[in-house]
């Protein structure tokens, strides 16, 4: 079964700061990836998604997460963090699934919490 | 419309109750999940349908009971639920792709609280 790894389950850091979140996924075969954020109180929003073509990602806000096949990984990556960008961070890959539909299996995720 | 909506946002139930939580979404997908997340964890899968059939039941309790009226609709019907059964809902649907590049939209979700 497939299974997604985030590597830290908590991190602090001040505004202005480099981010970067791990992310390790199981499949060795060909995977679609997502980064999703869930703020406090509210719902999940895509930040970024990966089908094929440039393994270099960019999604809103700033962030960007790099693809690196011989690794499975899939770091998401922001140069300087906002207070705004204190939430919860998942990690989720799209496994092989019967026909009509598909199956997320999401990292235990990483809750960002950014000092002004 | 990139939409998933759902209602209610909100639900208070005691443990006799009946409701159901309803989603919708007019994208034109064919695949429809719901998720239950609890606070600080990743959302778990519950159910998939897709085409209107339901594809996958997680051995989801009885005392859930979803129901796919249409290509459009998803409903959650909730009966005789615990305590432990407060969560945040979510509907989720997608295009339902042969394969790969099938991405999940996420609605908004029901916050259930049972008493």
């Amino acid at each position: 079964a497939q299974s997604v790894s985030q590597h830290n389950h908590h991190v602090i850091l001040s505004e202005a700061a480099s981010l970067e979140l791990g992310c390790n996924y199981s499949y060795g075969g060909t995977v679609n990836l997502f980064w999703y954020v869930q703020y406090p109180g509210q719902h999940l929003q895509l930040l970024l998604k990966y089908f094929s073509g440039d393994p270099l990602v960019k999604g809103i806000k700033g962030f960007e997460a790099e693809f690196i096949k011989s690794k499975f990984s899939f770091n998401l990556r922001k140069p300087s963090v906002q207070w705004s960008d204190t939430a919860e961070y998942f990690c989720a890959v799209n496994s092989p699934a019967g026909s009509g539909y598909s199956t997320l299996t999401f990292g235990k995720g990483t809750m960002l919490l950014v000092s002004p | 419309d990139t939409e998933v909506t759902q209602t209610p946002k909100h639900l208070v139930m005691g443990m006799t109750n009946k409701k159901s939580l309803k989603c919708e979404q007019h994208m034109g997908h064919r695949a429809m999940y719901w998720y239950k997340q609890k606070a600080k964890k990743p959302p778990e899968l519950m159910f998939v349908y897709s085409y209107e059939k339901l594809s996958i039941n997680e051995s989801v309790p009885s005392r859930f009971s979803p129901e796919c009226p249409n290509s459009s609709l998803l409903n959650l019907h909730l009966h005789a639920l615990q305590p432990e059964d407060s969560a945040l809902y979510l509907c989720a649907s997608s295009q339902a792709r042969q394969g790969w590049m099938d991405e999940q939209f996420f609605g908004p979700g029901t916050r259930l609280t049972v008493l």
